[in-house]
């Protein structure tokens, strides 16, 4: 019983670096996002994916990429880490667009030196 | 100003005792009114949900919602040791993209770290 696997759990990356955080569901949910959480922060909306094919922006997409080749994954790259990006992220998913529950994932713990 | 703003404690009690977590909110344009519980190095879970004002318990848990002060409450009744955790408000209202898509979008509160001691 999977559910929304994330990884790696733990990174440390040098500033300017690039590198891609996994997101896998097995729950066929079409909705999947991004979060990142910072402390005092609560958890922000980087990017979100209504299906297959198709992704947008949430409330702090700079610095991020992403893509939804398939239902099931939802990878998130960073395209040159900066101090900023250390954080914790999230990914999450949920079987009907109005997000009645989001399944989330064990994070990912972003350190970049 | 935050659309939603919660006290981040943290909040210490005994066993047994009631527990009432806060969040207040901005934005008239929520729906829907969550409690998600996040224990340390996991990912946050759904504990409650509500849409309407108005009381809904579950067990030991009542969400409270007051659209009309913008004010959600969540009460956890004999509190337990494995009750220590993060308690998120989240709330939900509908956003549209670039394209014209209207889409869900939660919004959390800051979280408040909650420790019950035996």
């Amino acid at each position: 019983n999977a559910g929304v696997t994330q990884t790696p759990k733990f990174q440390v990356l040098k500033t300017g670096q690039s590198m891609t955080l996994q997101c896998a569901q097995d729950m066929n949910h079409e909705y999947m996002s991004w979060y990142r959480q910072d402390p005092g922060m609560g958890l922000r909306l980087i990017h979100y994916s209504v299906g297959a094919g198709i992704t947008d922006q949430g409330e702090v997409p700079n610095g991020y990429n992403v893509s939804r080749s398939t239902t099931e994954d939802f990878p998130l790259r960073l395209l040159s880490a900066a101090p900023s990006q250390t954080s914790v992220y999230f990914c999450a998913s949920s079987s009907d667009r109005e997000w009645t529950e989001a399944f989330f994932g064990q994070g990912t713990r972003l350190t970049v030196v | 100003q935050k659309e939603v703003e919660q006290d981040p404690g943290p909040l210490s009690v005994p066993e047994g005792a009631i527990v009432s977590l806060n969040c207040t909110y901005s934005n008239s344009a929520f729906q829907y009114f969550m409690w998600y519980r996040q224990y340390s190095r996991k990912g946050p879970e759904l504990l409650m949900y509500t849409y309407s004002s108005g009381n809904k318990e579950d067990g030991r848990f009542t969400a409270q919602v007051d659209k009309s002060s913008k004010y959600i409450s969540l009460f956890i009744r004999d509190s337990q040791p494995s009750d220590s955790a993060t308690y998120l408000c989240a709330m939900k209202s509908f956003s549209q993209n670039a394209g014209g898509t209207s889409y869900g979008k939660l919004t959390f509160g800051q979280g408040t770290i909650l420790t019950v001691h035996p």
